[in-house]
């Protein structure tokens, strides 16, 4: 069966340090994958899309790798602040030229002073 | 950045009756807009894809004439949940796509939360 998987557990760091977080997928085939970030009662807004022949975006403090092999995503937050923490969410397209995005159940990430 | 909003931000209604949230696209034409729902502690479900102009999508398991999707312009698209019940409260969240960035980023609204008492 088709999952996208995240790792439903919180993720607490110190101010600082780097978080990673990870997105898996089984049997799918997305010609791109997406990071949301979302906060309490509000929508998600887009972060950084990363397609499948790229390895590795970023955009200040943000960077993605995108591994097709693994069927991985891992969404990295350098020098973490207080002010990242919320959930973020992956997500990845069902079939082409549709726009259908499914997305995973997010990681909550805590970053503590 | 593009901005999406959705009015109400959160509407309380009794049993059987219906509410109808709007969506639109404020800085941009908005060909395409998703609909997508949200129980507490979990991920965003797609409901529906709607286009301007034509009928709307619905993903399997989502009843079209409970959920009635209206996409009249390219910046107003709205839902309306007929005969809501209890199970219908969630967070319901729209997204745009179109005319800005790429043609696969969605632009999503705040969210309305509906309660069904």
């Amino acid at each position: 069966s088709q999952k996208i998987e995240q790792n439903s557990e919180a993720l607490n760091i110190q101010e600082g340090k780097t978080a990673t977080l990870t997105c898996n997928y089984t049997n799918y085939s997305p010609a791109y994958l997406q990071w949301y970030r979302q906060d309490p009662g509000r929508g998600p807004v887009f972060l950084l899309l990363i397609r499948e022949n790229e390895k590795e975006k970023r955009k200040e403090r943000l960077k993605v790798t995108f591994d097709t092999t693994l069927k991985q995503s891992l969404f990295h937050i350098t020098a973490s602040q207080p002010a990242d923490s919320a959930t973020y969410l992956c997500a990845l397209d069902s079939s082409s030229n549709t726009g259908k995005l499914i997305f995973g159940q997010g990681t909550t990430l805590q970053v503590k002073p | 950045g593009a901005v999406v909003s959705q009015h109400p931000s959160w509407v309380i209604c009794k049993s059987g009756t219906s509410v109808k949230i709007e969506c639109r696209s404020l800085d941009f034409q908005a060909t395409t807009m998703f609909w997508y729902r949200q129980f507490p502690k979990q991920s965003l479900m797609l409901m529906a894809t709607s286009n301007e102009g034509s009928k709307a999508t619905y993903e399997q398991g989502v009843e079209k004439d409970k959920f009635l999707i209206n996409h009249a312009s390219l910046t107003l698209s709205t839902l309306t949940v007929t005969s809501a019940h209890p199970e219908d409260s969630s967070f319901y969240i729209c997204s745009a796509s179109g005319t800005l960035g790429t043609e696969e980023t969605q632009y999503f609204g705040p969210g309305t939360r509906l309660l069904v008492l």
